[in-house]
């Protein structure tokens, strides 16, 4: 299987800030990276597939990066709806997984 | 727009078998891969496994003894059967549809499924 991992896995930003989040994936997975979002009690959502592309609706703060094993996603601007966890996604291979996620606080 | 709705039992015991269906409807239920995975508390998700309407599957192979995923397309639902349940079980399971770009961008809001004695 291939294992994804992120960095940090917690962070605590005020809005306005500039967030990026790393994910790393055990092995080289070209761009099959997506990104989701996932509020507290809440079902996860799509953010970005295929590493770079925003899924309809999601505001263009959002952006992500990355091919073969390192990528990021990076919020420009914090927004008060933006404070949750967010998990990347590998599907280069079965089974696809998922990193840990990264918890995005409010400081 | 595509909606979800997942039903079935929420409460259950050690040794016996998870049932979950997940009903499709608002947009097209062939040419998608319908996919479960599930949330312990507290922890990150796990991708279970998927199937199509052509019942092609695939699955976790560290649940893949245990887990059956079936299609009924004639009623536009998918279900999940896990067998032999322990403690380990416990998590809040969702049904999504995994797009033609291969994220999954469509899901349910999720049941919570505790295994007890």
């Amino acid at each position: 299987d291939i294992q994804m991992t992120q960095s940090p896995s917690s962070l605590s930003a005020s809005v306005g800030d500039r967030v990026t989040i790393t994910c790393r994936a055990s092995d080289g997975i070209s761009g099959w990276v997506a990104w989701y979002q996932q509020k507290v009690n809440g079902a996860p959502r799509s953010l970005i597939y295929h590493s770079t592309t925003l899924q309809s609706g999601v505001p263009s703060r959002f952006s992500g990066s990355g091919f073969g094993t390192d990528f990021t996603l990076t919020i420009s601007s914090l927004q008060p709806e933006d404070f949750a966890t967010y998990y990347c996604q590998q599907y280069q291979s079965y089974p696809f997984t998922f990193g840990p996620g990264t918890k995005v606080e409010i400081k | 727009q595509v909606q979800l709705q997942q039903r079935g039992a929420g409460l259950l015991r050690p040794s016996e078998t998870l049932s979950l269906t997940c009903d499709v409807s608002g947009g097209p239920f062939n040419n998608y891969y319908w996919t479960w995975i599930r949330q312990a508390p507290g922890k990150g998700l796990e991708w279970i496994g998927e199937i199509n309407y052509r019942e092609a599957t695939h699955y976790n192979p560290s649940l893949n003894s245990r887990v059956t995923i079936s299609v009924d397309t004639s009623k536009n639902q998918f279900s999940l059967k896990l067998n032999s349940l322990t403690a380990a079980d416990t998590a809040v399971y969702y049904c999504a549809r995994r797009s033609m770009t291969y994220d999954m961008d469509v899901w349910d809001n999720g049941t919570t499924v505790t295994v007890s004695s």
